[in-house]
């Protein structure tokens, strides 16, 4: 049961470069989310998404483009990276149900960017 | 909007020591969602326990305790008989309806058992 599944684990970017972040889910999970970790920030909201084909905005969407097209990939693309985006990115799937307020989210292992 | 408050500096903690995390919260939820995670230094996120706004007894799962108060908006984590193995950063998070279900979390508490 492989859970949920980041492409690639680690990737440096040159400034200006853009790039696709892949995050698969084999739990038939409706929610998808993706955050970013920085030094003393806990995890941040990127976007997220409630279902294929509905998406919305975190707390930090900027310079972040997200789809999601099927329930199980939910992709979150740099389309031109920048030094400010170096960070830990996570992926997150939870199961989408009326209690989703009491539902925990899994986590994908991680995908470490640097952008130089 | 939801906020998610700890601000414990790092701990120290002797092993077989009980540990007792603080988390504040701020929503304008009546029905919400709490939750623990720990990351150890390799980086997964690991989910440890759960407590529901309207559960009257606090969670606890295996030496993992959740100290709830509702009124004080505080859901305290309490790691009883520390092992060298719970040395990680842990975060609480939270989810409620008002933030259209949204995890949201604190910015962490690191601890580091010692033998």
């Amino acid at each position: 049961n492989a859970g949920v599944t980041q492409t690639p684990k680690f990737q440096v970017l040159k400034t200006g470069q853009s790039m696709t972040l892949q995050c698969a889910q084999d739990m038939n999970h409706e929610y998808m989310s993706w955050y970013r970790q920085d030094p003393g920030m806990g995890l941040r909201l990127i976007h997220y998404s409630v279902g294929a084909g509905i998406t919305d905005q975190g707390e930090v969407p900027n310079g972040y483009n997200v789809s999601r097209s099927t329930t199980e990939d939910f992709p979150l693309r740099l389309l031109s990276a920048a030094p400010s985006q170096t960070s830990v990115y996570f992926c997150a799937s939870s199961h989408g149900t009326a209690d989703l307020m009491n539902t925990e989210a899994f986590f994908g292992q991680g995908t470490r960017l640097t952008v130089v | 909007a939801q906020k998610i408050t700890q601000t414990q500096p790092g701990m120290f903690v002797q092993e077989k020591e009980a540990v007792t995390l603080d988390c504040t919260y701020d929503t304008s939820d009546q029905s919400y969602g709490l939750f623990w995670y720990k990351q150890p230094s390799s980086g997964e996120m690991i989910f440890l326990i759960y407590q529901g706004s309207y559960d009257e007894q606090n969670a606890t799962e295996g030496r993992y305790s959740l100290n709830f108060q509702k009124a004080r908006k505080s859901a305290n984590l309490v790691i009883s008989a520390s092992q060298l193995g719970d040395s990680a950063m842990y975060f609480c998070a939270m989810r409620g309806l008002y933030g259209n279900n949204r995890l949201a979390f604190g910015k962490g508490n690191q601890v580091v058992v010692i033998p």
